[in-house]
C-alpha cells in the first residue's frame, strides 16, 4: 500500500522560504519509472501542478514558478523535499505530494493528505 | 485562468445522469495527451477517478465513465448518488507550457 504524508511549517512571513517534506512508503524512488510530484491548491481554488522528480533524478518544474522552486529526493529516507523561495500571501494554500503513475501524460495516485501553508505578515 | 476549461457547476437529481466537460487545445488534449479525472470531497485530498481517458482504478464503480474526442474530454456519472457530490478536476499536459495542467474544477451538486 502506497502512502504519502506532507510536513512543514504552517505559517510563514512574506519573503521567507518554504521547505516541505513528503515522506512516503510502499514504493522506492530508486526503482525505474517511479516519481513524486507536488501540487498545491489555494483556498477555494483549483489545483496547480508545481514540480516532479523521477527515479533517475530528472526534474520538472512549473514554468511560472521555476525560478522559485527546487525539488530534491532522498532515496535512503524515502523523502522528497520541495523548497519555494520568496513566499507571498498568494502562495497560501494546501500543498500536496503525490505518487506519479506513468502515462501520457503521467497522472497522480495516490495523494498525501495535504498540508495547509499560510503566508501572512 | 486554467488551461483546461470545465463548467463551474453541474447538478442532477438522484438516479439521473450528469456529464462534466473538459476542453483543452491543440497543445494539450488535442495534441494526443490523455486526460485523467480526480474527485475531491471538501476537506480531503483529490482521489483518482479515471486515468488515460476512460480507465477506472480498482474500486471505482462502472456507473462512472470517461471519454475523449478531439480537444475535449468528458466525465459521465449515471445513477447519481448523494456520495457523488464533490468537486471534479480533469488533468492533462500542455506541450507549449511544458507543464502538467488541471482544469478549474466542477462542483457537482446532487439535488
Amino acid at each position: 500500500q502506497i502512502t504519502l504524508k506532507e510536513s512543514g511549517p504552517t505559517l510563514l512571513k512574506p519573503t521567507q522560504t518554504l521547505t516541505l517534506t513528503c515522506t512516503f512508503s510502499g514504493f522506492s524512488l530508486s526503482r525505474s519509472g517511479v516519481g513524486v510530484g507536488w501540487i498545491r491548491q489555494p483556498p477555494g481554488k483549483a489545483l496547480e501542478w508545481l514540480a516532479l522528480v523521477y527515479w533517475d533524478d530528472d526534474k520538472a518544474y512549473s514554468p511560472s514558478l521555476k525560478s522559485r522552486l527546487t525539488i530534491t529526493k532522498d532515496t535512503s529516507k524515502n523523502q522528497v523535499v520541495l523548497t519555494m523561495t520568496n513566499m507571498d500571501p498568494v502562495d497560501t494554500g494546501t500543498y500536496y505530494c503525490a505518487h506519479r503513475r506513468w502515462g501520457s501524460p503521467d497522472w497522480f495516485d495516490p495523494w498525501g493528505q495535504g498540508t495547509l501553508v499560510t503566508v501572512s505578515s | 485562468q486554467s488551461v483546461l476549461t470545465q463548467p463551474p457547476s453541474v447538478s442532477g437529481a438522484p438516479g439521473q445522469r450528469v456529464t462534466i466537460s473538459c476542453t483543452g487545445s491543440s497543445s494539450s488534449i488535442g495534441g494526443g495527451y490523455d486526460v485523467h479525472w480526480y474527485k475531491q470531497v471538501p476537506g480531503l485530498a483529490p482521489k483518482l477517478l479515471i486515468y488515460a481517458n476512460s480507465n477506472r482504478p480498482s474500486g471505482v464503480p462502472d456507473r462512472i465513465s470517461g471519454s475523449k474526442s478531439g480537444t475535449s474530454a468528458s466525465l459521465a456519472i449515471t445513477g447519481l448518488q448523494a456520495e457523488d457530490e464533490a468537486e471534479y478536476y480533469c488533468q492533462s499536459y500542455d506541450n507549449i507550457l511544458r507543464a502538467w495542467v488541471f482544469g478549474g474544477g466542477t462542483k457537482l451538486t446532487v439535488l
